[in-house]
């Protein structure tokens, strides 16, 4: 399977700092989506942005897409220490199929 | 939003037995179910996908006679781990779709096999 890559691998930052995370694809897609999960925990949906949109927001995060770059980047603003957890991109081509990045391993520090 | 669960939350096994983790679409009727595997400090990589009433397609390298899945009704999907082993060890994570964009995650299911 082909696997995104997502940068940083692992983030650290004090509370009330902004958080930013890449993430990079190989295909065309319909959608690119954000999931967050906590440790040990299963996914929650952040946020989805399709692919002839450039920017979404929804609360303190707001992601952009460059499709000629296939590239992703969500930004969390005024992080919260309860924003700790680990963040993946998922590039969703044909029917349902998704297609996790790495993830990055956010920690906010109160 | 709609809710998936699994069920064991959590399971330790003996080698050489065979585990099965349910998934369920609780409040919406799902045509396609997702299996993923998430090894520690890993991504989740895809096992298979499954269309009720019909074989479940499985991603290159996942032995489909090891992991047999059934999805016999729109709200369950079933994952057996058969003859486990400690290398399937994992975190496995179910996945419901009712239509072609969104997936809803299920809390995933801790397998440790001694």
């Amino acid at each position: 399977s082909q696997q995104g890559e997502e940068d940083p691998q692992a983030l650290s930052i004090q509370e009330g700092e902004n958080a930013t995370m890449n993430c990079s694809y190989k295909t065309s897609i319909n959608n690119l989506q954000w999931y967050r999960q906590n440790s040990g925990r299963g996914l929650v949906h952040l946020i989805l942005i399709r692919s002839n949109e450039r920017e979404k927001h929804s609360g303190r995060l707001r992601v952009t897409l460059d499709t000629s770059k296939k590239s992703s980047s969500l930004l969390i603003t005024a992080s919260r220490a309860a924003d700790t957890a680990s963040y993946f991109c998922a590039a969703q081509t044909s029917g349902s199929r998704l297609t996790f990045g790495e993830g990055t391993q956010l920690t906010v520090n109160p | 939003g709609a809710v998936v669960s699994q069920h064991p939350s959590r399971v330790i096994c003996k080698s050489g037995t065979s585990v099965k983790i349910e998934c369920r679409s609780l409040d919406f009727q799902a045509t396609t179910m997702f299996w993923y595997r998430q090894f520690p400090k890993q991504s989740l990589m895809l096992m298979a996908t499954s269309n009720e009433g019909s074989k479940a397609t499985y991603e290159q390298g996942v032995e489909k006679d090891k992991f047999l899945i059934n999805h016999a009704s729109l709200t369950l999907s079933t994952l057996t781990v058969t003859s486990a082993h400690p290398e399937d060890s994992s975190f496995y994570i179910c996945s419901a779709s009712a239509g072609p964009r969104e997936q809803f995650f299920g809390p995933g299911t801790r397998l440790t096999v001694l």
